[in-house]
């Protein structure tokens, strides 16, 4: 069955280091998106791309990058961890012209 | 731009009784509008959406929720509550553009008491 993947599910890293957070999606969607989830502030767009090659910055994307060298992952790098940076990071994608997002798993980043 | 209000971040439930959550949204141009549902340490699962054409859109697991343009708002309701249907439900507004971006609201913590 076609899926999307988030690795690690769990992080510890310390303020500072860099850190990726991968995603894998096997339903051939061209578009993906991170968000992350903090209490009170529901899901917020981090970054999104809508092929390979195009990136996009969301609502809150100060201190991440991405990349798209294929259509099946969309990496997520914090170049320099934060503590504000902890939170429960989700990925998703949808088909191109869908407007409905098929989510991961998620990936709980601590930054100490 | 467009918004989403999520009315009550908690609401509680007798198992039996209805559930109603409370969803109203800003869009300057005719939305697409999403409940999702999150389970514990789970990522978020497509409940309904609303496009076009009927305003009364029926979801999985007894969910349903009425468009309704005059008052800007997509309400969530089931008429008798689980107690598997304890979980964060998420509404979401998308515009009929070609963004496909979701904006989603804050969320509401659905307890449901035995």
């Amino acid at each position: 069955d076609a899926e999307i993947t988030q690795s690690p599910r769990h992080k510890i890293t310390e303020t500072g280091r860099q850190v990726t957070l991968a995603c894998h999606q096997t339903w051939n969607h061209n578009n993906m998106f991170w968000y992350r989830q903090d209490l009170g502030h529901g899901l917020r767009l981090i970054h999104y791309s809508y092929g390979v090659q195009d990136t996009n910055k969301g609502e809150v994307s100060d201190g991440y990058s991405v990349s798209r060298s294929n259509t099946e992952d969309l990496p997520l790098t914090l170049e320099s961890a934060a503590s504000s940076q902890t939170s429960v990071y989700f990925c998703a994608s949808s088909e191109a012209g869908a407007h409905e997002q098929y989510f991961g798993p998620g990936t709980r980043l601590t930054v100490t | 731009a467009q918004s989403v209000t999520q009315l009550g971040s908690h609401v509680s439930v007798s198992e039996g009784a209805l559930v109603l959550l409370r969803c109203n949204y800003s869009s300057s141009v005719p939305p697409y509008l999403f409940w999702y549902v999150q389970y514990p340490n789970q990522g978020l699962q497509l409940l309904l959406k609303y496009t076009t054409g009927a305003t009364l859109v029926k979801g999985i697991n007894g969910f349903e929720a009425e468009f309704k343009k005059s008052e800007t708002s997509f309400h969530l309701t089931k008429p008798s509550a689980h107690m598997s249907d304890a979980a964060e439900y998420f509404c979401a507004v998308s515009s009929t553009g070609a963004t496909n971006k979701l904006i989603f609201g804050t969320g509401t913590l659905l307890a449901v008491q035995p």
